[in-house]
């Protein structure tokens, strides 16, 4: 079965660096998403297609791939992107989720 | 505005039924592929089926394959998830995502609010 593995969860300061990876053996050969979801919210498109980021998306928030991993970076973290995110890849003939990570900001 | 509202979560015992819909609008529903995706209570994001803009095409996870069956109404801009013989870990909120799409390539670009399924005794 095809696997995305993600931290369970990153810290970060307020005005910091946060960087959440994730990796599966297919990345390579597929585009990663990232999702952000709040509690009690529902998941919202943060990046697409390993680095695009959908109208709305503040411009901190940005994507990259190398190999087998892809990574969400969040520069100049705020306290309102304290929220689980969630790497998706498609894997032939199923979606795939990572597991999520839960991002602090303190 | 894209909308999508999901209904028909609700208790139900192991081993029972439920469908649920739902509604699109704000966009031409016919020309975009679907999808359900789950989160169990305190739980991740799980993927349970995909279905194609003409339905012509539907996948499902292993989870839930024989069990569920995803369908749509393009005149009536919805989106079904028939659920039989459900067992306790089936219990989530299930939404609805549009999946968009650039090049070729898709995302799921919008979601519904969910709704609750609760499978108990």
């Amino acid at each position: 079965s095809y696997e995305l593995t993600q931290p369970p969860s990153v810290s970060v300061s307020p005005g910091q660096t946060a960087s959440i990876t994730c990796s599966g053996d297919k990345l390579g050969d597929n585009y990663a998403c990232w999702y952000q979801q709040k509690p009690g919210q529902s998941p919202v498109l943060v990046i697409y297609q390993d680095r695009k980021r959908p109208s709305g998306i503040p411009e901190r928030f940005s994507g990259s791939s190398s190999g087998n991993t892809a990574t969400l970076t969040i520069s100049g973290t705020q306290a309102m992107d304290e929220a689980d995110y969630y790497c998706q890849a498609w894997g032939g003939s199923i979606w795939v989720f990572g597991g999520g990570t839960k991002l602090t900001v303190l | 505005e894209v909308h999508l509202v999901e209904s028909g979560g609700g208790l139900v015992q192991p081993g029972g039924s439920l469908r649920l819909s739902c509604a699109a609008s704000g966009f031409t529903f016919s020309t975009y592929n679907m999808n359900w995706v789950r989160q169990a209570p305190g739980k991740g994001l799980e993927w349970v089926s995909h279905i194609t803009s003409s339905g012509n095409t539907i996948y499902y996870a292993d989870s839930v394959k024989g069990r569920f069956t995803i369908s749509r109404d393009n005149a009536k801009n919805s989106l079904y998830l028939q659920m039989n013989s459900l067992r306790d870990e089936d219990t989530a909120v299930y939404y609805c995502a549009r999946a968009g799409y650039d090049s070729g390539l898709y995302y799921f670009d919008y979601w519904g609010q969910g709704t609750l399924v609760t499978v108990s005794s």
